[in-house]
């Protein structure tokens, strides 16, 4: 069975800080990556999908992707409280459409 | 460009009842997809319509069901209501299968 696993937190930075979040997943055949931030009830918003090995940047965020060790991690430069949420990892392998989520990282920015 | 929309935004139901959940997906958008978020448990795959057909299931009993409308739009119909299905059901649509999804806010379900 498939997993992706991903420390629960809360994970604690300072305004300003750079806050990383890490995902490892357990399908080698792994293709698609993707990272939701959810709210407090809210529903999840898709804000960085990553396909290959290295990072990919979007403004204040940036998302790192290593097949070879299978973990993924997003950086939030420059962190606001809010960006104060829980983020989600997702993996999609080649032989399924539907993502596995991990249960994601609850994240805390204090001013 | 109006996003994925889902009614009821809350519904309360006795055990034992049925309830119907509603999805429009983004304009252009064939796939829809239905998630269960209960508390502590994360994100749990229901089912996923695309053009007109269920494509592919969770690990779910039979009584979650649903359809996909020639116009896209879904329905998910829990039958037999139980205590532990409530949560929040949430409605994802994508352009092509295996996308990023865009969600809708979600119904939130209670049994009592």
């Amino acid at each position: 069975q498939k997993e992706v696993e991903q420390n629960s937190g809360p994970l604690s930075v300072p305004e300003g800080a750079i806050a990383s979040l890490n995902c490892t997943y357990s399908d080698r055949g792994s293709q698609s990556f993707f990272w939701y931030r959810q709210y407090s009830g809210k529903s999840p918003e898709l804000i960085m999908s990553i396909y290959s090995n290295g990072d990919k940047e979007d403004g204040r965020f940036t998302a790192q992707l290593n097949k070879a060790s299978q973990y993924v991690s997003l950086l939030i430069r420059d962190s606001q409280p809010s960006d104060s949420a829980t983020y989600l990892c997702a993996e999609r392998s080649g032989g399924s459409y539907i993502p596995t989520f991990g249960r994601g990282t609850s994240l805390i920015v204090h001013p | 460009e109006a996003g994925v929309t889902q009614s009821p935004t809350h519904l309360i139901k006795t055990r034992g009842q049925q309830a119907t959940l509603r999805c429009s997906p983004i304009s252009g958008h064939t796939s829809v997809y239905w998630y269960q978020q209960a508390l502590g448990l994360g994100l749990q795959f229901l089912l996923w319509y695309d053009e007109g057909e269920e494509r592919n299931r969770g690990n779910f009993p039979p009584r979650f069901s649903g359809r996909q409308f020639p116009n896209y739009s879904s329905e998910l119909n829990v039958n037999a209501l139980e205590l532990e299905d409530s949560a929040l059901y949430l409605c994802a649509s994508s352009l092509e299968a295996g996308d990023g999804y865009t969600f809708g806010s979600g119904t939130r379900l209670t049994v009592v």
